[in-house]
């Protein structure tokens, strides 16, 4: 069975810093991986997937992604953080089956910024 | 830009009691999804639903669950007959065909007293 491993539960970095959090993944094939965003109180926010193809993703508010297949690793980056970004980000998997597929999820890392 | 919406936001039920939780998926989408997520534990696939049948699902989702698309809107899931630790976030998604982008609602906060 798959799973994912977000080995960081919180993060703290000060605004304008760069940010990387860190997933490492289990699954048998090529995996479709995600990552997503939950600010408080709020659902769950597509930032980046990888499918195929190039393995540096580039998502939405300048966050990317690096598919490393050797590593079995698919980490969260970003240049400088803003206070905004300030959240839970949850890392997952997708094991395709028939046409539809289940998303097994990462514990997710907490962001703070701090100013 | 199209979203999934759920309903309640919020519900309180008493333990024994069913409850359905309402969800709209986006318009043209065609696979839908429930998902839970208690209180600082992970997000768990419940389900997955196409062509108003079950595809998948997992250990969690036993015979006190049901999923049902009752119109051309609306996926809901019910809980016959609550327990304490039903209590939970659950999340709603949808899918397009072909398209392996799951959009997730706000979620239903379920409290089970």
């Amino acid at each position: 069975a798959q799973s994912v491993t977000q080995p960081d539960i919180h993060i703290t970095v000060s605004e304008g810093a760069s940010l990387e959090l860190r997933c490492n993944y289990s699954y048998g094939a090529t995996p479709y991986l995600f990552w997503y965003v939950q600010s408080p109180g709020q659902g769950l926010q597509l930032l980046l997937k990888y499918f195929s193809g190039d393995t540096l993703v580039q998502g939405i508010k300048d966050f990317e992604a690096e598919f490393k297949r050797s590593q079995s690793s698919y980490n969260l980056r970003k240049p400088s953080v803003h206070w905004s970004d300030a959240a839970e980000y949850f890392c997952a998997v997708g094991d395709s089956g028939a046409g539809s597929y289940q998303l097994t999820f990462g514990k997710g890392t907490k962001l703070s910024v701090i100013p | 830009e199209p979203e999934v919406t759920q309903t309640p936001s919020h519900q309180v039920t008493q333990m024994g009691q069913e409850v359905i939780l309402r969800c709209v998926p986006i318009s043209n989408h065609l696979y839908f999804y429930w998902y839970r997520q208690i209180l600082g534990q992970k997000v768990e696939f419940l389900v997955s639903f196409y062509n108003n049948e079950i595809s998948e699902k997992s250990e969690i989702f036993d015979d006190q669950f049901s999923v049902e698309r009752p119109d051309g809107s609306n996926f809901t899931l019910k809980i016959r007959s609550t327990k304490l630790e039903d209590s939970a976030m659950y999340f709603c998604a949808s899918s397009g065909v072909g398209s392996y982008e799951q959009y997730f609602g706000p979620g239903t906060r379920l409290t089970v007293t």
